[in-house]
């Protein structure tokens, strides 16, 4: 199956860093890519959709200014935590969707679990 | 509104058979998508319905009715290792995906 990786899997910063988390997709062209987030025992939340060349668009309640994304290339999108907060501690998951076996399917990375002190 | 809905929480014992429901209100209807996730990680894809009826994929099955909006995931000869949160997701007409809030399985000896 097609593979999504992500990177880093974990990071630990001072509350009012900037953490930067890349998105790939190695073996496919994501023309869309969509960043989630996951606070324990809590289902995925969709936080911001990212189409290639284009401003990503955000979900209600997510602030553009503080999760910057960038989607340069078919394979490649990032989200930046700008000046982040112990409150932004999560799971950050990126999904890409591409073509496979005929359907459009999403290819979920593996998740970067960020810790805010 | 878009709506899926799931059970929170279900027991079974190792060796049996599971049935997860979930049922769906969405804008348009481009498939439905069911998830395994264990704790701490990202979910991984089981199976897609786009059509009625059942697909079978080893010890995994899942049925789709378009017309009542209602889709199962059958597990069966559960093992330990099934232990984990089922996300049933639909594909709206904007191929967006819609969860539900998964359904924690939990598997006892």
């Amino acid at each position: 199956g097609a593979v999504v990786s992500q990177h880093p899997s974990w990071v630990i910063c001072k509350s009012g860093t900037s953490v930067k988390i890349e998105c790939r997709s190695l073996d496919f062209q994501a023309t869309t890519m969509f960043w989630y987030r996951q606070f324990p025992k809590q289902s995925l939340m969709l936080m911001a959709t990212s189409n290639e060349g284009s401003k990503a668009t955000y979900e209600q309640g997510v602030e553009k200014d503080k999760f910057l994304i960038n989607h340069a290339s078919l394979t490649l999108s990032t989200l930046t935590v700008t000046s982040a907060h112990p409150e932004d501690s999560s799971f950050y998951i990126c999904s890409a969707r591409g073509l496979a076996s005929g359907i459009y399917e999403q290819f979920f990375g593996p998740g970067t679990r960020l810790t805010v002190l | 509104g878009q709506n899926i809905d799931q059970p929170t929480e279900m027991t079974a014992t190792e060796g049996a058979i599971v049935q997860i429901n979930c049922t769906y209100q969405t804008s348009g209807f481009n498939g439905l998508f069911w998830y395994q996730q264990h704790a701490g990680e990202a979910p991984t894809f089981l199976s897609y319905n786009v059509l009625d009826g059942l697909e079978e994929k080893g010890r995994f099955s899942s049925f789709l009715s378009r017309s009542k909006g209602y889709s199962y995931l059958l597990l069966k000869e559960l093992q330990m290792k099934d232990s984990a949160s089922y996300l049933c997701a639909v594909s709206d007409s904007n191929y967006q995906l819609i969860w539900g809030a998964g359904t924690k399985l939990i598997i006892k000896p």
